[in-house]
């Protein structure tokens, strides 16, 4: 399968400080990225849906000027968290889908640790 | 919402089948059937979708139900590697999104 990379796997940051994450379709151009948060045990919640040269997404709850997404070009997506508090920590991933072919199959990133002291 | 329903968890011996069961009564004609599963801190790797026939590749199979309310996932021999969280989603054919409900939590023993 298609293989999407997320930078950095895991990040430590202070409190009211801005972290940027990226992820990336190595092998294939990704018309579709999505960003997903996942707190400890629980399940993977959507966070917002970005096309590229488009501004992205976001699902029901999530604050668009404090998770700013871009998806600048057909292999990168970036997630910036903004003044960051301890609750924004979590595992960050992305995923990545292509147009190409019949059915478009979504890849997921590695995820990245958020830790925010 | 999540669309479909699971066991929390389930549990296997090393080298037996599984099979893990997903409700998902309200799926329409369009939806495809996704499963995939999360190891421990990592991304949720791809396992097997379908339709409305059976599926089979090198991972698992898929068994779809006639009126396709449910779905089952089988693994036909379970190994350590195979301990994770797996989650049944119908994709949203207009959005494309996937919705992860709280899947099913698997143990293998050795």
């Amino acid at each position: 399968g298609a293989v999407v990379s997320q930078h950095p796997s895991r990040v430590i940051c202070k409190s009211g400080t801005s972290v940027k994450i990226e992820c990336r379709s190595l092998d294939f151009q990704a018309t579709t990225m999505f960003w997903y948060r996942q707190f400890p045990k629980q399940s993977l919640m959507l966070m917002a849906t970005s096309n590229e040269g488009s501004k992205a997404t976001y699902e029901q709850g999530v604050e668009k000027d404090k998770f700013l997404i871009n998806h600048a070009s057909l292999t990168l997506s970036t997630l910036t968290v903004t003044s960051a508090h301890p609750e924004d920590s979590s595992f960050y991933i992305c995923s990545a889908s292509s147009l190409a072919g019949i059915y478009n199959e979504q890849f997921f990133g590695p995820g990245t640790r958020l830790t925010v002291l | 919402d999540a669309k479909t329903t699971q066991p929390n968890s389930m549990e296997s011996n090393e080298e037996e089948p599984v099979h893990l069961p997903c409700n998902h009564s309200t799926i329409s004609g369009t939806d495809y059937i996704h499963w995939y599963r999360q190891l421990p801190s990592q991304g949720p790797e791809y396992v097997i979708h379908g339709l409305t026939s059976n599926v089979n590749n090198r991972m698992a199979s898929l068994a779809i139900a006639e009126d396709r309310k449910s779905s089952t996932l089988i693994l036909h021999r379970a190994t350590l590697r195979d301990a994770a969280v797996y989650y049944c989603i119908l994709r949203d054919e207009d959005t494309d999104k996937l919705i992860f409900g709280t899947g099913t939590r698997l143990q293998v023993f050795p």
